[in-house]
């Protein structure tokens, strides 16, 4: 069974600055997506960021990117001008590809904490 | 406003119950999905449903029951089997196909007394 893993309980950043959350993955399989998904206070779950293993070009949404290193079973998550809106859990999760829906398998998740 | 609604968004149920929590989706996603979320933990599949009168166990279906009579609808049932049951509930959405955004209601946070 695939495994995700987060190895950061609680980051904490000042506001402005640029923090990195980390995750590491296991699988034997070749082909699948990760996902970084923010958990805010309210506990709605909001899909950040998208990466499909097959793409080498690490995803990148305005803020928000990562850099996938698929030998080493990596997938951080880099935040730049973190914001005071940013503060909430980040759970990393993983998919394997293939025909039709399937669950995804999360990491136990980063409480990230933004210092005014 | 397409989304998913659960309710409620409180439930007390006592030892022994069974407790039906509520998903709907006006988003015409064919699939759905059930979460479970504990306190330091993430989040954890119960069960997912492809298609209309279709579903699969996830990993931690022991306790729980769902039907899946309608495309808009994926109702879960907490027996009384279930033997550590408050929990936070989180129901989910996608297209049919691996790879693509889930989409996550509000979420029903459930507790035994």
């Amino acid at each position: 069974a695939q495994t995700v893993t987060q190895s950061q309980p609680e980051m904490s950043v000042q506001e402005a600055e640029t923090v990195t959350l980390s995750c590491t993955y296991d699988t034997s399989e070749s082909d699948y997506y990760l996902f970084w998904y923010k958990q805010p206070p309210s506990r709605q779950m909001i899909l950040v960021i998208r990466q499909e293993a097959y793409k080498q070009q690490n995803a990148t949404e305005n803020r928000f990117s990562v850099n996938f290193q698929k030998a080493a079973k990596s997938f951080s998550l880099k935040i730049s001008d973190s914001q005071l809106g940013d503060a909430a859990m980040y759970f990393c999760a993983y998919q394997d590809s293939g025909g039709g829906a399937d669950g995804l398998t999360f990491g136990k998740g980063t409480h990230l904490i933004i210092q005014p | 406003d397409g989304g998913i609604t659960q309710s409620p968004k409180y439930l007390f149920r006592k030892e022994g119950q069974n407790v039906t929590l509520s998903c709907e989706q006006n988003l015409n996603h064919d699939a759905m999905y059930w979460y479970r979320q504990d306190p330091g933990q993430g989040l954890r599949l119960i069960y997912y449903s492809q298609i209309v009168n279709d579903f699969q166990k996830g990993d931690i279906a022991e306790g729980y029951s769902v039907s899946r009579e309608k495309k808009e609808s994926f109702p879960l049932t907490v027996t009384s089997a279930q033997k550590n049951p408050t929990a936070f509930y989180l129901c989910a959405s996608s297209m049919g196909t691996r790879g693509n955004e889930q989409f996550f209601g509000p979420g029903t946070r459930l507790t035994v007394l």
